[in-house]
């Protein structure tokens, strides 16, 4: 069974850093290209990185090129997400996310709620 | 950036209705359009990727279809447990982009 657990998301003071984290188990990590999906409270998805398989390409959500970096350890089935220069409009729960067939996200992690807040 | 349109925004229907989600993309996708159910509390789950394939465990009363900028997604006989929000998604191209999401009440 495909499974995705994130961790790491706490509240934090604006200005802070914060490093996601996310262990996957039940498939060839390595194998699939991987995501983080952000989502504020009562608001819709935002997708913001992309990681594929090898860690070679990357993509960024332009609203966080600069704040964010996105990284894999395949010999720890791994992914991480650091964000720094957190500001209030960052508060949301973050979905580690695995890509699928036609490049869908086909399976979601619980995620982890990131709180900033003074 | 492709733009995601999807309506209608809310949506009121009764057990065993068959309704439907539009999603117009602003880009030709050919078929790379997803949709995605959420429930309160809970991550969302894939229903249909590639504009018409059921993801494995979906029931069979969803369906989606449409290609090239606009897509559908459909649920005929709506079932308690179907009352949720949706979302539609590209991943044709990067950034992927979601639709702002459809929530389905009962009437």
């Amino acid at each position: 069974e495909v499974q995705l657990v994130e961790s790491g998301g706490r509240l934090v003071q604006p200005g802070g850093s914060l490093r996601l984290s996310c262990g996957a188990s039940g498939f060839i990590f390595s194998n699939f290209h991987m995501n983080w999906v952000r989502q504020a409270p009562g608001k819709g998805l935002e997708w913001l990185s992309y990681i594929s398989g090898n860690g070679v390409t990357i993509y960024y959500a332009d609203s966080m090129k600069g704040r964010i970096t996105i990284s894999r350890d395949n010999a720890k089935n791994s992914l991480y997400l650091q964000i720094d220069s957190l500001r209030a409009a960052d508060t949301a729960v973050y979905y580690c996310v695995r890509e699928g067939r036609d490049w869908s996200s086909d399976h979601w992690g619980q995620g982890t709620l990131v709180i900033v807040s003074s | 950036d492709i733009q995601m349109t999807q309506s209608p925004y809310s949506l009121s229907a009764s057990v065993g209705d068959r309704v439907t989600v539009t999603c117009r993309t602003s880009q030709n996708i050919v078929k790379y359009l997803n949709w995605y159910q959420q429930k309160p509390g809970k991550a969302p789950k894939l229903l249909i990727y590639g504009a018409s394939s059921l993801q494995s465990g979906v029931p069979s009363r969803f369906s989606g279809s449409g290609s090239g900028t606009d897509f559908t997604l459909t649920i005929s006989g709506l079932q308690p447990e179907d009352f949720a929000t949706y979302y539609c998604q590209q991943s044709y191209s990067m950034p992927r982009t979601f639709g702002q999401g459809t929530k389905l009440e009962l009437k």
